[in-house]
């Protein structure tokens, strides 16, 4: 049964500070990764997607990489502000169009 | 544009009622999935259909649950003789087909059971 774990499960940093929040993952047969944000009692935001033959996807100061031997992604997010206060997930579909994975969130507080 | 449509965003219905929860894809999207939230819970699979076909419903409660996405209109996610415990977010994303393009997310409907 694939698992996919978040690590943390939830942070809680100084404004300014760099962000790094992991997802694993058993199996490596994904089609792509995809990271999402959610705030509290909102839907899903699309950060970052990184296919399965890339090694990283890069926007502003959002930085995700993809290591699929070591079954690993992590999202880097640089000098943090309280804005990127959110619950962060990580998803993944086996091939293209199927359902996605989730992992449980790292829920992230950045304090002024 | 207007991305993934659901509504209504919130749903109250007293226990035993029908909730009718809808949901239009982004356009040019042919894959539908429904989620579930439940309080303090994360997000889990429901089901997975493209113009009136159901491809996976492996996450869908054995009764009472049911789900559809018709040639025309939006999908509809139909829950009958709802109970307290159906009280959750609900969440539709859409993809394209096979483009790896990733998954967009609707805003969600919030039912709640009273």
């Amino acid at each position: 049964k694939q698992e996919v774990t978040q690590i943390p499960a939830a942070l809680s940093v100084p404004e300014g500070e760099n962000l790094v929040l992991n997802c694993s993952f058993t199996d490596s047969a994904i089609y792509n990764l995809q990271w999402f944000r959610q705030d509290p009692g909102k839907g899903l935001t699309s950060l970052l997607l990184i296919q399965s033959s890339q090694r990283e996807q890069t926007s502003g100061r959002l930085n995700a990489s993809l290591d699929k031997s070591s079954g690993r992604s992590t999202l880097y997010i640089a000098a943090s502000q309280p804005g990127d206060s959110a619950t962060y997930l990580c998803a993944w579909p086996k091939a293209a169009g199927n359902k996605l994975t989730f992992g449980g969130g790292t829920r992230v507080l950045v304090k002024p | 544009n207007a991305g993934v449509m659901q509504n209504p965003r919130h749903l109250v219905r007293r226990r035993g009622q029908e909730a009718r929860l809808r949901c239009s894809p982004m356009k040019g999207h042919s894959h539908v999935y429904w989620y579930r939230q439940l309080p303090e819970e994360g997000l889990k699979f429901m089901v997975y259909l493209q113009k009136e076909n159901i491809i996976d419903e492996s996450g869908m409660p054995k009764e009472r649950f049911s789900a559809e996405f018709p040639k025309e209109g939006p999908s509809i996610l139909r829950i009958q003789q709802v109970v307290r415990g159906d009280s959750a977010a609900y969440f539709c994303a859409s993809s394209p087909r096979g483009q790896g393009e990733g998954y967009t997310f609707g805003s969600g409907t919030r039912l709640t059971v009273v």
